[in-house]
């Protein structure tokens, strides 16, 4: 099956600070989201990106479908930004979406 | 809309117990999933459905079993407990059909604990 690949694994931050989360991917996808895993356990929808570049806020990000990977911009960082992020890809045809093991990020006062 | 709801919250089991973990969803979706999340690690798909009568199985289904009775509900059933089923679990759902209408919405999740 698809290999979902993200780094670094762990990442601490000072407030203010900005951050690229990778996700590399080792098929061709038809989707692609990220999610934000808040310290509550809730997973929040971040982006749906399966190509492009998209921006919300301090947060943006880029998929380039064709070098199989995607990147997550954080900018200015808050300490709400901390958690974990999530890439997770579908590949065309499944309804079944692959997770990678995700980003840790904490961001300090 | 309340979106993905999953009840119980938290829940503790003794091995070889057997409960339901109940999850629906108010968007009219049509696909619906279900997830493990053990510490440190990604999500694992257990099972999953795209549509009422429609149900198959995920990466990780042995020791569950799930019904899709109608479009809005998706129970996860665990018979015969085992502490490898610790774990917090999560319901999902997307409209479905292919593109955007693939992305998913997760509930809060349950916390499992089988002593």
């Amino acid at each position: 099956g698809i290999q979902v690949e993200q780094s670094p694994p762990d990442l601490i931050l000072q407030e203010g600070a900005n951050s690229t989360l990778r996700c590399n991917f080792s098929d061709s996808v038809n989707n692609l989201q990220w999610f934000h895993q808040n310290p509550w356990g809730q997973l929040i929808n971040l982006f749906y990106i399966p190509s492009g570049t998209k921006q919300n806020g301090r947060l943006s990000a880029t998929t380039v479908a064709t070098e199989r990977y995607s990147l997550l911009y954080i900018s200015s960082s808050q300490t709400t930004d901390s958690g974990v992020y999530f890439c997770a890809v579908e590949i065309g045809g499944s309804y079944i979406p692959t997770f990678g093991r995700g980003t840790s990020l904490i961001v300090h006062p | 809309n309340a979106g993905v709801t999953q009840t119980p919250k938290f829940r503790i089991l003794k091995i070889g117990q057997s409960m339901t973990l109940q999850c629906t969803q108010d968007m009219n979706h049509n696909y619906m999933y279900w997830y493990r999340q053990d510490p440190g690690m990604g999500l694992k798909l257990i099972y999953y459905s795209v549509g009422a009568g429609i149900t198959d199985k995920g990466e990780v289904p042995n020791g569950y079993n799930v019904s899709r009775s109608t479009t809005e509900d998706f129970p996860l059933r665990l018979e015969l407990a085992a502490p490898s089923q610790t774990s917090v679990y999560f319901c999902a759902s997307s409209y479905g059909g292919g593109g955007a209408y693939n992305e998913q919405f997760f509930g809060p999740g349950t916390r499992l604990t089988v002593l």
